[in-house]
């Protein structure tokens, strides 16, 4: 059990560039979610798959971002013609549906900076 | 919409003294559960405790307990016997079932004074 991770730690970008984070979670969670960290506050979901299935999004997730969990293994978070906005800490975190301590484990999170 | 309520932003205690975090929330459910999470400065978050609304008894883990509330929805964090390593951004967190997205509080961060 090597913990989730995520890649990369931290991402400086220009605004208007794209940009994508990975998440690698616990190899056997089926459930993987994606959290956004703004200072002084605390996370905020974003979206989250069981398998490769997508099943929820928040209205927070506006179309400039995508998510994807091909194989539903890894994880991709995508944003598009980023805006200063967009600088937060993004957080990933894993589970196993149905497991008798079913909890979510959190990766170390991608800082990203929009200038 | 389920909200989490941490009315602390900072918080400070001694090392080796007792200290309480607060954290309250509001629910329609009658099932559910509830974490407090420990976020170290420029480190990932790691579970501190979980409590199941359906026990009544309080969650413990070492030196951590909690004092659940269910009718005041209540869900305060007792740390005894405090630590420097202790010092970090708690945030108290709810989810209908262990694997649906949580809901987190705006935090309390903990100062451990030497």
């Amino acid at each position: 059990d090597t913990g989730v991770s995520q890649n990369p730690r931290h991402k400086i970008t220009k605004r208007g560039q794209n940009v994508t984070f990975r998440c690698d979670p616990i190899s056997e969670h089926n459930r993987l979610y994606w959290y956004r960290q703004t200072l002084g506050q605390g996370p905020e979901f974003l979206t989250y798959f069981q398998n490769e299935a997508q099943l929820e999004k928040s209205r927070l997730l506006s179309d400039r971002f995508s998510a994807e969990r091909p194989k539903g293994s890894f994880s991709t978070l995508e944003i598009q013609r980023t805006e200063q906005g967009d600088s937060a800490m993004y957080l990933c975190a894993s589970s196993l549906m149905n497991s008798p301590r079913d909890t979510q484990y959190f990766g170390p999170g991608t800082r990203l900076l929009v200038l | 919409a389920q909200t989490v309520t941490q009315s602390q932003p900072e918080m400070s205690v001694q090392e080796a003294e007792t200290v309480t975090l607060s954290c309250t929330y509001d629910t329609s459910e009658s099932d559910y559960y509830l974490f407090w999470y420990k976020q170290p400065p420029s480190r990932q978050m790691i579970l501190v405790i979980r409590q199941e609304a359906y026990k009544q008894q309080n969650a413990t883990e070492n030196r951590f307990s909690v004092n659940f509330q269910k009718a005041a929805k209540s869900f305060s964090l007792k740390i005894s016997d405090s630590q420097l390593g202790d010092a970090a951004m708690y945030f108290c967190a709810y989810t209908d079932s262990g694997n649906t997205p949580l809901v987190f509080g705006k935090g309390t961060r903990l100062s451990v004074i030497a």
